[in-house]
């Protein structure tokens, strides 16, 4: 049972490029979303996605694109990383209804931004 | 909106102390309410829960109360071992809609 499985699990960018970090679960969710993890602010929601072909913002999301194409699939684009960009990023999932189950996440990607 | 107010670590402790973590949200309607914990190196993973005012959420010996007039859900454990060394994050989840609001984590070391 992998649950959610984050790609890469370490990465080091250099300002202005770009890279996807890869999102995938196993377990048929509806909900999928991006945080980011900052010391001493907690996560914070970048985007997230309801369903495939749906996404939307959350809290923070310049700097960063979705799509959801597929219900397993949820991949984060950063477009132009910038040294603010560090940080370590979870993908999360679960199902949607009436009786909230919380989230799986996934074990990280840590971020360097230099 | 909505937020979640945690107490600041961190939080030292020696093995077999009690072990309390306070949580405070702000939020309209009726929440539900987590407790997440984060090894080192790790993801988060769900503690335990609570989905409506006076239920108590319990999992490995760690237990929170729903309380709805005082808008709290304070973790409790009452003997901590090393191993509960970790980042323990509260959150909420409104009634409409699946998005979950994190409080700013409480790192907690247990010393042997």
């Amino acid at each position: 049972n992998a649950g959610v499985t984050q790609t890469p699990k370490f990465q080091v960018l250099k300002t202005g490029q770009s890279m996807t970090l890869q999102c995938a679960q196993d377990m048929n969710h509806e909900y999928m979303s991006w945080y980011r993890q900052d010391p001493g602010m907690g996560l914070r929601l970048i985007h997230y996605s309801v369903g495939a072909g749906i996404t939307d913002q959350g809290e923070v999301p310049n700097g960063y694109n979705v799509s959801r194409s597929t219900t397993e699939d949820f991949p984060l684009r950063l477009l132009s990383a910038a040294p603010s960009q560090t940080s370590v990023y979870f993908c999360a999932s679960s199902y949607l209804g009436p009786s909230p189950m919380g989230y799986t996440f996934g074990s990280g990607t840590r971020l360097t931004v230099v | 909106g909505n937020s979640v107010t945690q107490m600041e670590g961190p939080v030292t402790l020696s093995e077999e102390a009690f072990l309390t973590i306070n949580c405070t949200y702000t939020a309209t309607g009726y929440p539900s309410l987590f407790w997440y914990v984060q090894y080192p190196g790790e993801g988060l993973q769900l503690l335990l829960k609570a989905t409506k005012a006076d239920d108590k959420g319990s999992n490995k010996g760690f237990e929170a109360t729903y309380r709805k007039e005082t808008t709290s859900f304070h973790l409790e454990k009452g003997s901590v071992q090393v191993s509960d060394s970790a980042v323990y994050f509260c959150a909420l989840m409104k009634a409409a809609g699946n998005k979950l609001t994190f409080g700013g984590g409480t790192r907690v070391l247990v010393k042997p």
